[in-house]
């Protein structure tokens, strides 16, 4: 079977730093993806890792540890517009299983 | 920039009528997918498809039936539409099975 875990609801300051954990148990694994969905809104795709290791792309950083089963997406000097839901996605022989997702509200 | 589209952004529907929902990409991707989002519940994949012609069931199949006769349009089909598959759908395409996901605008449909 598949388990992703994220927090729920998350909130933080603008300019801050702020990580969000996800943690899997699935039966494969092939990568694990990190995609960011604004209210009413479709996701769409921040970062990619496939080996251990963090992956650095400007504000956005992600992180992974296979042996632990865990990931992390690290959002550096926070705006009003990184309010949003934060989706952890496996994938697994083509297909991708999702997180329920973590709102991040940022507060000036 | 790819661009995935989806026929309708919202719908609604009656108990028991079908309801044909399309998607189309124009990327030529391979794989196409069909989610549906609920509060609570995150994404759910029902059906996707990794070439014309072929589907796969996804998670939660039931009472959904998907269509791929050309490379670029992945139809989701409610046989006979029921309130508990208002929701919110979602298609996704991607090049390969291991790229990320592009997903259409959503469509939020309401079975009365």
């Amino acid at each position: 079977g598949q388990n992703i875990d994220q927090p729920t609801e998350m909130t933080a300051t603008e300019g801050a730093i702020v990580q969000i954990n996800c943690t899997y148990q699935t039966s494969g694994f092939n990568g694990l993806f990190w995609y960011q969905q604004h209210a009413g809104e479709a996701p769409t795709f921040l970062s990619y890792n496939v080996l251990d290791g963090l992956e650095e792309k400007g504000r956005f950083s992600s992180f992974l540890s296979r042996s632990k089963g865990y990931s992390y997406l690290l959002l550096k000097e926070l705006q009003m517009k990184d309010s949003a839901s934060y989706l952890c996605a496996v994938v697994n022989a083509g297909k991708s299983t999702f997180g329920d997702g973590t709102t991040l509200t940022v507060k000036p | 920039d790819v661009k995935v589209t989806q026929s309708s952004r919202y719908l609604v529907k009656r108990t028991g009528e079908k309801v044909f929902l399309e998607c189309v990409q124009d990327m030529d991707h391979e794989n196409m997918f069909w989610y549906r989002q609920d509060p609570g519940l995150g994404l759910r994949l029902i059906y996707f498809s990794y070439d014309v012609k072929m589907k796969e069931k996804g998670d939660i199949p039931e009472g959904y039936s998907v269509s791929r006769e050309k490379k670029e349009r992945f139809s989701l089909i409610l046989e006979s539409a029921s309130t508990n598959q208002t929701s919110m759908y979602l298609c996704a395409s991607s090049l390969n099975r291991k790229e990320t996901q592009y997903f259409g605008p959503g469509t939020r449909l309401l079975v009365l």
